[in-house]
């Protein structure tokens, strides 16, 4: 059974940093794209990071771009996301999306909340 | 960036009834359009993909229409559980976008 699961949410004082987790199990990680999604307190899904099976190649959206990094350990079937400089407008619950060999996320992890908030 | 509209934001049904769901692209996407369900504190599921194609486990009560700006999400015959909201999304062009949603609400 395909799962993913993230950590690493909470609590950040804007400007600080959090590192989010995304532990896989259930497939062979590294032949799958894998994205962040994040969808703010009651509002849309709105796309961020893409990293790719190899973890070589990365894009992010330009509300990001700069600020967070994403990785991946193909080792530990796990994938990050490094967020540095946080302001208000990050707050949100970040998922974790697989692409799926339709080109669409297939399976979404169970969302972790990350707050920004002095 | 593409936008994607959703019409309305709110839809209020009863089970059993027919629900239409609009979505509209502010350029061609080709049939690159997929369509998600999204519970109360769940993560969203896909529906449908590529505009017309039910991913794998969803009743056949849900289809897919349309290609290039216009789009549609039909259910046939409404259940208690799919009173949700739905985001469709696109993937021709990057970054991908979401539309904002329509709340399908039990009437």
């Amino acid at each position: 059974e395909v799962q993913l699961v993230e950590s690493g949410g909470g609590l950040v004082q804007p400007g600080g940093s959090l590192r989010l987790s995304c532990a896989a199990s259930g497939f062979t990680f590294s032949s799958y794209n894998l994205h962040w999604v994040r969808q703010a307190p009651g509002k849309g899904l709105e796309y961020v990071s893409t990293i790719v099976g190899n973890g070589l190649t990365t894009y992010y959206a330009d509300s990001v771009k700069g600020r967070f990094t994403t990785s991946r350990d193909n080792s530990k079937n796990t994938l990050y996301l490094q967020m540095g400089s946080l302001r208000a407008e990050d707050l949100a619950v970040y998922y974790c999306a697989r692409v799926g060999p339709s080109g669409w996320y297939d399976y979404w992890g169970q969302g972790t909340l990350v707050t920004v908030s002095s | 960036e593409i936008v994607l509209t959703q019409s309305p934001a709110t839809l209020s049904l009863s089970p059993g009834e027919r629900a239409t769901l609009s979505c509209r692209a502010s350029q061609s996407v080709s049939s690159y359009l997929a369509w998600y369900q999204q519970k109360p504190g769940q993560a969203p599921r896909l529906l449908i993909y590529d505009a017309s194609n039910r991913a794998t486990g969803i009743p056949a009560r849900f289809s897919g229409s349309g290609s290039g700006t216009d789009f549609t999400l039909s259910i046939s015959s409404l259940e208690p559980e799919d009173f949700a909201v739905y985001y469709c999304q696109q993937r021709n062009n990057w970054p991908r976008t979401f539309g904002q949603g329509t709340k399908l609400e039990i009437k």
